[in-house]
């Protein structure tokens, strides 16, 4: 049972343009959704997270969206770079527990 | 970058030999988890600590121990390794303190084939 879910494999985006990569979940208790980037042979780095309280948070080129209702999060990278091509996995933190729930990832790939 | 290490890096072992993967942290952080990455599933957690001598299970913890002696140390035993076990071990560390608590700091990762 996949509580969390991303059910877009990969992904190509042209340089300069955005990049939209989802996120659906299924668990009503989670309260803290994260995204991480990894490159191969590294560990997952971390990008940017959001509050269950929320519904919106920037940094950077990078926003997250959080669409409660739908149990639905988004992450726009706007400019999109070359660098920013590596898998993408969004995590969601159970409340009351430390124990996070991440998604299959998605591949992306910035096309100069 | 966090300072977390993981030993060893790469590791081939045969069905039924005890395995002992070391995770090292010299962040001082409290909370340090193992996960194991696998094609289709993506990162899994297998056990975590949430202090010296304080441990738990995670979603796929059937086969692995865990100790934690030390607040740098977190070990994971595959006390008889299986092939299903071969996998990319990630050792991660988080601080307290919202938001902190919910931003993991990832080591390299540990490649362990099991033949």
């Amino acid at each position: 049972d996949q509580q969390v879910k991303q059910n877009s494999p990969s992904l190509s985006v042209q340089e300069g343009r955005i990049s939209i990569l989802n996120c659906d979940y299924t668990n009503s208790m989670f309260d803290y959704f994260l995204w991480y980037k990894k490159y191969p042979a590294e560990g997952p780095t971390f990008l940017i997270s959001i509050s269950s309280i929320k519904d919106k948070n920037e940094d950077g080129r990078f926003t997250v969206f959080l669409n409660k209702s739908a149990k639905h999060l988004s992450l726009h990278i706007v400019p999109s770079q070359p660098g920013d091509s590596a898998v993408y996995f969004c995590a969601a933190s159970l409340a009351g527990t430390y124990k996070y729930i991440f998604g299959t990832g998605t591949r992306l790939k910035v096309l100069a | 970058d966090a300072g977390i290490t993981q030993s060893p890096r790469h590791k081939v072992t045969e069905t039924g030999t005890p395995v002992t993967l070391r995770c090292h942290q010299t962040e001082n952080h409290r909370y340090m988890y193992w996960y194991r990455q696998d094609p289709g599933h993506g990162l899994r957690l297998i056990h975590y600590s949430y202090g010296v001598k304080d441990t738990d299970k995670g979603e796929v913890s059937d086969g692995y121990s865990v100790s934690r002696s030390k607040t740098e140390d977190f070990l994971l035993t595959l006390e008889s390794a299986t092939s299903s076990q071969t996998s990319v071990y990630f050792c991660a560390i988080s601080e307290e303190g919202t938001p902190r608590l919910y931003e993991q700091y990832f080591g390299p990762g540990t490649r362990l084939t099991v033949t």
